[in-house]
């Protein structure tokens, strides 16, 4: 256990539909991150939320909407999807200091999407 | 931009040490790190590296070059249980201006009896 759960864990869906995604994280971290991971490429950083700042990776399609209404729960609204999305979905938290260096990310598990 | 580099997969035998070894290109930066992914499972963070040098954990190692941009990991006294992913990861400003952890592809170590 790492202390970041994540759910659904397996999430299939259509180009039409409309889901979310969840993470809770339970180490009282004071950041939070969407991180994207396909197979054979590096883990992609879609979106941080740090002390109720939003950063996003300017790559990232509007078809992506994070929420993060507090510091402990972090959502990825997905709509319209396309098959080139289908990858593993991970969640991670960290304690952000005012230096920053040594930061540790912990992960959750991650949620597989397919998208058909 | 960032951009890590590392081979993808290794193969060694229970006992054995092997090293992965990590190059970068970054504007900036601010450490090295390194996480281990088993199959279906969360990445976890293994070691960290600011300076140059050896930082030691048990049986597991890594090392920093500053001036090479180059690190690496070493793991001595392979055991099954090390079949895993390997991830190197920067930490540097992103296109953002703020700093973030950029991730190598990662290396898959396969540990054989």
């Amino acid at each position: 256990e790492t202390g970041v759960t994540q759910t659904p864990r397996h999430l299939v869906m259509g180009m039409t539909n409309k889901k979310s995604l969840k993470c809770e994280q339970h180490l009282g971290h004071n950041a939070m991150y969407w991180y994207k991971q396909s197979a054979k490429k590096p883990l992609e950083l879609m979106f941080v939320y740090s002390l109720e700042e939003r950063v996003e990776n300017n790559s990232v399609p509007s078809r992506f909407s994070p929420e993060c209404p507090n510091s402990s729960h972090l959502f990825l609204h997905l709509h319209t999807l396309q098959p080139e999305d289908s990858a593993l979905y991970l969640c991670a938290s960290s304690q952000k200091g005012p230096t920053a260096t040594n930061e540790k990310l912990f992960f959750g598990s991650g949620t597989q999407l397919s998208v058909l | 931009g960032q951009s890590l580099e590392q081979p993808s997969e290794v193969t060694a035998v229970e006992g054995a040490i092997v090293q992965i070894n990590c190059t970068y290109q970054t504007s900036g930066f601010y450490g090295l790190s390194w996480y281990q992914q088993h199959d279906g499972g969360a990445p976890t963070f293994l070691s960290y590296n600011g300076l140059d040098g050896l930082e030691e954990t048990g049986r597991f190692s890594s090392f920093l070059s500053r001036s090479d941009s180059y690190g690496y990991l070493l793991l001595q006294e392979l055991q099954m249980k090390d079949s895993a992913s390997y991830f190197c990861a920067v930490r540097s400003p992103q296109d953002t201006g703020r700093r973030a952890l950029t991730f190598g592809s990662g290396t898959r170590l396969q540990v054989q009896p």
